[in-house]
């Protein structure tokens, strides 16, 4: 089945920019969509369809895709961007269907 | 504005049955799926599957196959998942949320209900 892989951590200094990487296998192809979830909270989208930005969302979350790599990108980091970060793709052929990633844990310092 | 609420916590023993219930609000309940995402203590999101309010249809993960049932009420703008013989490895928050299953992003989450399965 499918499979996407994300660093289980990474760790940012306010003010500086954060780069969370999700890995798959011909993800090129696919849509990644990105979620925030803060502690005790239901997730959050961020980014859809690879690099798109649900109103409401800071402009400082950005997303892109390059090769077998998609990156949630947030500029300028916040205390408040402290969060665990899922990508998420759509799968025909997996017996999943719905996969995600297994998380990355944003600590900001 | 969207809503999804859900029903709340439910403690259950090991082999009884749990159905959670999702009602939606804000949006015509019959036009977008309801997926089905759980996530135990500690750990990252695990899809369960996806029904159709409309049509009905429904697809589950391989793994919930034979123990899991999404079924709906329009009327009411209700989804429901049901799962049954239960073990302590279902232990986890349930989340139901709005996406049209292969093509949209899950936009709108509800707030979760947490199953405990203990003896």
């Amino acid at each position: 089945s499918y499979v996407l892989t994300q660093p289980p951590s990474v760790s940012e200094a306010p003010g500086k920019t954060a780069r969370i990487t999700c890995g798959g296998n011909n993800i090129g192809s696919k849509s990644v969509h990105w979620y925030q979830q803060k502690a005790g909270q239901a997730p959050v989208l961020v980014i859809y369809y690879d690099s798109d930005r649900p109103s409401g969302i800071p402009g400082r979350f950005s997303g892109s895709k390059s090769g077998n790599t998609a990156t949630l990108t947030i500029s300028r980091v916040e205390a408040g961007d402290e969060a665990a970060y899922y990508c998420q793709v759509w799968d025909s052929s997996s017996d999943r269907r719905g996969v995600f990633g297994g998380g990355t844990k944003l600590t900001v310092l | 504005q969207v809503q999804l609420v859900q029903s709340g916590a439910e403690v259950k023993k090991p082999g009884a049955s749990v159905k959670v219930s999702c009602k939606a609000s804000g949006y015509t309940f019959t036009s977008h799926d309801i997926n089905w995402v759980r996530q135990a203590t500690g750990q990252g999101l695990e899809w369960v599957g996806w029904m159709n309010p409309n049509s009905g249809d429904i697809g589950y993960a391989q793994k919930f196959q034979g123990r899991v049932t999404m079924t709906r009420n329009t009327f009411i703008s209700t989804a429901y998942m049901e799962l049954s013989s239960l073990r302590s490895e279902d232990t986890a928050v349930y989340y139901c949320a709005r996406g049209t299953t292969m093509v949209t992003p899950l936009d709108d989450w509800g707030q979760g209900t947490l199953v405990t399965v203990s003896s």
